[in-house]
């Protein structure tokens, strides 16, 4: 089945740019999705990008796709402590249910 | 405004009962997903369901059930068999257009403890 990797922690400092990245095993999915989770909450889509895409903009959020090397990331410019939460990176492989990774804890000092 | 409604917010289990989790949407979708968080892991699949009546195990469904009677409602039961209940559990559902490429949309979870 396909497997999604994220590192488990980032903190960064307010104002700085967070990188959070997220490697996959399966390159069949056609969406490829960023879910934000606030502390005791559910997830909210935060972004996504197609995968005949390298990159897409969206106000402070940039996401990169590498099909090649299976990698994809996620950009956040001028981090805020608002932005502090987990962030969770879904892949779906082909035609079945999206696999999400473990999570990566942004954690924003001021 | 459409969501997805799940409650209680808090649950708790004594040994040996069984307790059920609420999940009903009002945003017309078709398929609907239970989902197991642990901290510091991914989310698990439980169970999903693409339709009405009908509902696939997925990777963690031992000690749990559910039921698809209604499009709006999918409830699942945490069972006395579910050895170790206590995790954060999310619904979500998505349209019914290739329903497995589209964005997941969740509740904001029922988190259940052991007394």
């Amino acid at each position: 089945g396909e497997d999604v990797e994220q590192s488990l922690f980032l903190s960064v400092r307010e104002g700085d740019s967070s990188v959070i990245n997220c490697t996959y095993t399966d390159s069949s999915s056609t969406y490829l999705y960023w879910y934000k989770q606030e502390p005791g909450a559910g997830l909210q889509l935060l972004t996504y990008i197609f995968s005949n895409m390298d990159m897409k903009q969206d106000q402070r959020l940039t996401v990169l796709l590498n099909k090649k090397d299976k990698h994809l990331s996620l950009r956040i410019a001028d981090t805020q402590t608002g932005d502090s939460a987990i962030y969770f990176c879904a892949v779906p492989p082909g035609s079945y249910i999206p696999t999400f990774g473990r999570g990566t804890s942004l954690i924003v000092h001021p | 405004d459409g969501g997805i409604t799940q409650s209680p917010k808090y649950l708790f289990r004594k040994e040996g009962q069984n307790v059920t989790l609420s999940c009903e949407q009002n945003l017309n979708h078709d398929a609907m997903y239970w989902y197991r968080q642990d901290p510091g892991q991914g989310l698990r699949l439980i169970y999903y369901s693409q339709i009405v009546n009908d509902f696939q195990k997925g990777d963690i469904a031992e000690g749990y059930s559910v039921s698809r009677e209604k499009k709006e409602s999918f409830p699942l039961t945490v069972t006395s068999a579910q050895k170790n209940p206590t995790a954060f559990y999310l619904c979500a559902s998505t349209r019914d257009t290739s329903p497995f490429q589209a964005p997941q949309h969740f509740g904001d979870g029922t988190r259940l403890s052991i007394l």
